[in-house]
């Protein structure tokens, strides 16, 4: 596709229940980054992947939150037993590689999923 | 700790002014610092990438610079439009993972 797309664009969700959201990177682009932006936060890292393997999940804030990417291609990212402060604009990133310099290091976002827990 | 800070916080010019935004990181250890810019409500959209050894990136009226040793970043707009209305970020690449500042609000008035 032309560019990193994410699904669903919205998503409103009672607090104790799981979501799933998805990304589909730029074709070719081996590494993929979620990030989440919240009002007192900012633009948080939670985890990425170069292939199908997360060599960081350091930005992940609790053993609610889960991400798998399958087929070196669209990642899903899991919240389960969602809570009120999970709500944000979650941010998918893609580049042709995590690793090294050059401008194939350089990251595309799609255009995010805004999550309503209530 | 890499942390990044961005200033001002807000900012308003009248069009056709030329205007500054400034970036600092506290750890010069990184491969690359990057400018991003956010319309309301969508995603960011890459606006310059400058290597850790380059000292400075051009695209059409934007410039920014990088100086990795005092840790500072600049990102020059030269005649700022009204278009040119949004947050502007920038990130640090320590490892794999962008560590973003909390942006630049910028309003260009016609």
């Amino acid at each position: 596709g032309a560019g990193v797309s994410q699904s669903p664009s919205n998503k409103v969700t009672e607090k104790g229940k799981d979501v799933e959201l998805r990304c589909d990177p730029i074709s070719g682009h081996t590494a993929l980054y979620w990030y989440r932006q919240s009002l007192g936060q900012g633009l948080e890292f939670l985890i990425y992947f170069q292939g199908n393997s997360a060599p960081d999940k350091s930005g992940l804030p609790s053993d609610r939150f889960s991400a798998e990417r399958t087929g070196g291609s669209v990642s899903t990212l899991t919240i389960q037993r969602t809570q009120q402060e999970d709500s944000a604009v979650y941010l998918c990133a893609s580049s042709l590689v995590a690793s090294g310099g050059g401008s194939s290091y350089e990251q595309y976002f799609g255009p995010g999923t805004r999550l309503t827990v209530t | 700790k890499q942390e990044v800070t961005q200033i001002p916080a807000a900012l308003s010019v009248p069009e056709g002014e030329n205007l500054v935004l400034n970036c600092s990181f506290t750890d010069s250890a990184i491969y690359n610092l990057q400018w991003f810019r956010q319309d309301p409500g969508k995603g960011l959209t890459s606006l310059l990438l400058i290597q850790s050894s380059q000292r400075e990136q051009t695209s059409g009226r934007l410039n920014a610079s990088l100086d990795k040793s005092s840790g500072r970043s600049t990102l020059y707009i030269a005649a700022s439009q009204p278009g040119d209305s949004a947050t502007y970020l920038c990130a640090v690449r320590p490892g794999g993972k962008l560590i973003f500042g909390q942006g630049t609000e910028l309003s260009v008035k016609p």
